[in-house]
């Protein structure tokens, strides 16, 4: 498999469920990305992982909780989620330093929080 | 802070038609990257062409160009010779770098194109 995979696809959950996203990329790059995509509004980061390190939390409630286990691997950790967290949830990746500079993206899990 | 603007939250256009996005950003820096992505319907993020900000020379991928104004801080991307396949949201981004890139977005323009 190729590119950056997202499971699972779709997620329907409880407010008071624990759930957790994947992703996997197979590009060799070094950093990884999670961004939350609501209707109207701009994709937002929520966070960077560089070389396994977290870089940027950007403001993001403690329900959501990512782990970065190595440069291939990211996660987020979901708990007592609010509805209001429904969403698409984008991974993506990149290779900072390099002449490729795009972020490549996953298909996104569609999270429901009912 | 480094923000992107897409005023247009819809357009359409012809089959086989030109149409324009527009697109203006803000930032204080001077290296940096300009983007243009399409997800379709399937939601997966595709890159359709980018711009580095110090070439002049606006980037162009086959029936994509864009208009950089590097002045005014608008990055316009124009569509020639519209297909039915181009539906889709096209998003805007700016990345820059501070130890690592960090991608923003505009809220994002829904194209349509009709047969």
């Amino acid at each position: 498999e190729t590119g950056v995979t997202q499971t699972p696809r779709h997620l329907v959950m409880g407010m008071t469920n624990k759930k957790s996203l994947k992703c996997e990329q197979h590009l060799g790059h070094n950093a990884m990305y999670w961004y939350k995509q609501s209707a109207k509004k701009p994709l937002e980061l929520m966070f960077v992982y560089n070389f396994k390190e977290q870089t940027e939390n950007n403001s993001v409630p403690s329900r959501f909780s990512p782990e970065c286990p190595n440069s291939s691997h990211l996660f987020l950790h979901l708990h007592t989620l609010q509805p209001e967290d429904s969403a698409l949830y984008l991974c993506a990746s990149s290779q900072t330093g390099g002449k490729n500079t795009e972020a490549f993206f996953g298909q996104g899990t569609r999270l429901t929080v009912v | 802070a480094q923000t992107v603007t897409q005023s247009q939250p819809e357009m359409s256009v012809q089959e086989a038609e030109t149409v324009t996005l527009s697109c203006t950003y803000d930032t204080s820096e001077s290296n940096y990257y300009l983007f243009w992505y399409k997800q379709p319907p399937s939601r997966q993020m595709i890159l359709v062409i980018r711009q580095e900000a110090y070439k002049q020379q606006n980037a162009t991928e086959n029936r994509f160009s864009v208009n950089f104004q590097k002045a005014a801080k608008s990055f316009s991307l124009k569509i020639s010779d519209s297909q039915l396949g181009d539906t889709a949201m096209y998003f805007c981004a700016f990345s820059y770098t501070s130890g690592t890139y960090k991608y923003i977005f505009g809220t994002g323009t829904r194209l349509k194109v009709l047969a």
